[in-house]
């Protein structure tokens, strides 16, 4: 399967400021990848869906402002955690979408807003 | 909205048993459906990815089934061994990719 790195693996961050997050395909092109956030002991919840080239579409709930994604190449797409707060503390997942619809997960990266 | 219910919540058995994780959807209409597995603060790894059209997958010591009209699939794991120890997540998926997670079936394999 496609091999997916995020960076960083972990960042501690005070309340207020921002961080980005970058999910990169290694070996595969991927014109589709999928943010998540999970709480602990609690199941992914699928934040924003994010094309190469366009806007990224966010789900319900989600505050687009806050959590801005860029899809500017087909290896790369980055989260960007605006004016971030201690309830953003979290574990952040992206994935990427290959052939047949499977998907290939990178190993998150862990927020916590101090 | 896709439901996705696993049981058990959380299984507990020694090394070399055979083990069935069960998975149940309430959206039958799905394109696939993806296993994975999750390790304490990783990502996720995906194990079997059943399309539609097909009823079962097998990947080594990993066997998943898919009954789409009844919304449910299957994982077996045979012959369980301590690195087996992660979360399990069975994933459909109703618009192509595979969005719609429970929260899995936690698996301790002890020596």
């Amino acid at each position: 399967g496609a091999v997916v790195s995020q960076h960083p693996s972990w960042v501690i961050c005070k309340s207020g400021t921002s961080v980005k997050i970058e999910c990169r395909s290694l070996d595969f092109q991927a014109t589709t990848m999928f943010w998540y956030r999970q709480f602990p002991k609690q199941s992914l919840m699928l934040m924003a869906t994010s094309n190469e080239g366009s806007k990224a579409t966010y789900e319900q709930g989600v505050e687009k402002d806050k959590f801005l994604i860029n899809h500017a190449s087909l290896t790369l797409s980055t989260l960007t955690v605006t004016s971030a707060h201690p309830e953003d503390s979290s574990f952040y997942i992206c994935s990427q979408g290959g052939g047949n619809y499977e998907q290939y997960f990178g190993p998150g990266t862990r927020l916590t807003v101090t | 909205k896709q439901e996705v219910t696993q049981i058990p919540a959380a299984l507990s058995v020694p090394e070399g048993e055979n083990l069935v994780l069960n998975c149940s959807f309430t959206d039958s209409a799905i394109y696939n459906l993806q296993w994975f597995r999750q390790d304490p603060g990783k990502g996720l790894t995906s194990l079997l990815l059943i399309q539609s059209s097909q009823r079962e997958q097998t990947s080594g010591r990993l066997n998943a089934s898919l009954d789409k009209s009844s919304g449910r699939s299957t994982l077996y794991i045979a012959a369980s061994q301590p690195g087996d120890s992660a979360t399990y997540l069975c994933v459909p998926g109703n618009s192509g990719y595979a969005l719609n997670f429970g929260k899995g079936t936690s698996l301790l394999v002890t020596p």
